[in-house]
């Protein structure tokens, strides 16, 4: 059972554009949720996070906006640029006894120039 | 920030031999680190988690005596790949998360492991 659903599985947009990039997670008790940029033969880099407290945060040109009712969060890249192609992974733990994180399944992200 | 490290970056093997792989943390104390296998174009398989002075805990499916986890001390964790087959080809992932980084999770850059 996949307890956080992320989407779209591909994303291609332009220079400039606002992709972005939607999970869903299941379990209440989670309390952490990041993201991670993943280039190809690299290792995931943490990008942003989020924790329930509040709705929205912003770090330069990523920003995540969280909706605990709906329990969904969402990554906007504004003004994407070339060099944002990558693999985005959100991710969502817990302190219930287990910082454990359980990962979406990914988004390739492509900006053409 | 927080710097994980693994070595090698990449290694060829031959069937039947093993391999060890080292994570370090590099700039904070790591008292739980974790390890996942990433195929290409998938997300990351969590293999299993090792608390610094304890048994690593592994994940359903994944086999204890073939993936051997020792977490020494709060800086080392090192993952050896015993009797490796050409199925166990992948990206190897290790990841810290230190003491007070409530859920936060730092990713060393992974080590490609080829076995022919």
């Amino acid at each position: 059972q996949q307890q956080v659903k992320q989407s779209p599985q591909s994303l291609i947009v332009q220079k400039g554009g606002i992709p972005i990039i939607n999970c869903a997670y299941e379990n209440t008790a989670f309390d952490y949720f990041p993201w991670y940029q993943q280039f190809p033969g690299k290792g995931p880099a943490l990008l942003i996070a989020i924790r329930p407290d509040v709705s929205e945060k912003k770090e330069g040109r990523f920003t995540i906006s969280f909706n605990k009712s709906a329990k969904q969060f969402s990554l906007h890249i504004m003004d994407s640029q070339p060099g944002d192609s990558a693999t985005y992974f959100c991710a969502a733990s817990g302190s219930g006894g287990s910082y454990i994180p359980t990962f979406g399944r990914g988004t390739s992200l492509i900006v053409h120039p | 920030g927080a710097v994980v490290s693994q070595h090698p970056s990449w290694v060829i093997c031959k069937s039947g031999t093993s391999v060890k792989i080292e994570c370090r943390s590099l700039d904070f104390q790591a008292t739980t680190m974790f390890w996942y296998r990433q195929f290409p174009k998938q997300s990351l398989m969590l293999m299993a988690t090792s608390n610094e002075g304890s048994k690593a805990t592994y994940e359903q499916g994944v086999e204890k005596d073939k993936f051997l986890i020792n977490h020494a001390s709060l800086t080392l964790s090192t993952l050896t790949v015993t009797s490796a087959h050409p199925e166990d080809s992948s990206f190897y992932i290790c990841s810290a998360g230190g003491q007070g980084r409530h859920g936060e999770q730092y990713f060393g850059p992974g080590t490609r492991l080829t076995v022919t």
